[in-house]
């Protein structure tokens, strides 16, 4: 059984402050790796996706790949209130973790 | 560019009644993969076409749920008998192939499902 482990949270931040969500799994074969955000009553909707080991930075997100220890990592840096939802780690053949929800306090 | 269509967005029906959910993926994406998510948890596949030929229904209840996705297009999904542990919302989203970088998938809003 191919596994995909978030913290479920919630995880609150002050607004203004770095957000960090991780996520394991379990199939060393994976070759892609993504993040989505989905709000309340919302479908999923594609932050990042990742494919090599390091940094990938877009804005004010990084995701973080580290194939050898298999987990991915959703840095939020300046955390502002709108980013409020449930973020989900998905992996190589579109297992879904169970999300981590995420509050940004003003 | 249109995004992935789905309807009916909402369908209540009663135990052991049969129901359809519809999907018309982004133009041009030759995967389709329906997803059932119920409610605090992830996403789950249930299954996953490329064309039209399915490359895994692990995850999907044969015994009650299927799918078909003819001409390699616009797909159905249907439940028949429904059980009341089928609530749920049921995502459908498209990507343009099945392996990295082609594999991003784009996201229907979705049908939430309701069995009474």
């Amino acid at each position: 059984q191919k596994e995909v482990e978030q913290n479920s949270g919630p995880l609150s931040v002050p607004e203004g402050a770095i957000a960090s969500l991780n996520c394991t799994y379990s199939d060393r074969g994976s070759q892609s790796f993504f993040w989505y955000r989905q709000y309340s009553g919302k479908s999923p909707e594609l932050i990042m996706f990742i494919y090599s080991n390091g940094d990938k930075e877009d804005g004010r997100f990084t995701a973080q790949l580290n194939k050898a220890s298999q987990y991915v990592s959703l840095l939020i840096r300046d955390s502002q209130p709108s980013d409020s939802a449930t973020y989900l780690c998905a992996v190589g053949d579109m297992r879904f973790g169970a999300g981590t929800r995420l509050t940004v306090k003003p | 560019e249109a995004g992935v269509a789905q309807s009916p967005r909402y369908k209540i029906i009663e135990k052991r009644q049969s129901v359809a959910f519809w999907c018309n993926p982004i133009s041009g994406h030759a995967t389709l993969y329906w997803y059932q998510q119920i409610l605090g948890q992830g996403p789950k596949l249930l299954i996953q076409f490329q064309n039209n030929g399915v490359v895994d229904d692990s995850q999907l209840p044969k015994d009650r749920f299927s799918a078909e996705r003819l001409k390699g297009v616009d797909s159905t999904l249907k439940i028949q008998p429904a059980k009341l542990e089928d609530s749920a919302v049921y995502l459908c989203a498209s990507s343009l192939a099945r392996g990295p970088p082609l594999n991003i998938q784009y996201f229907g809003a979705g049908t939430r499902l309701s069995v009474l």
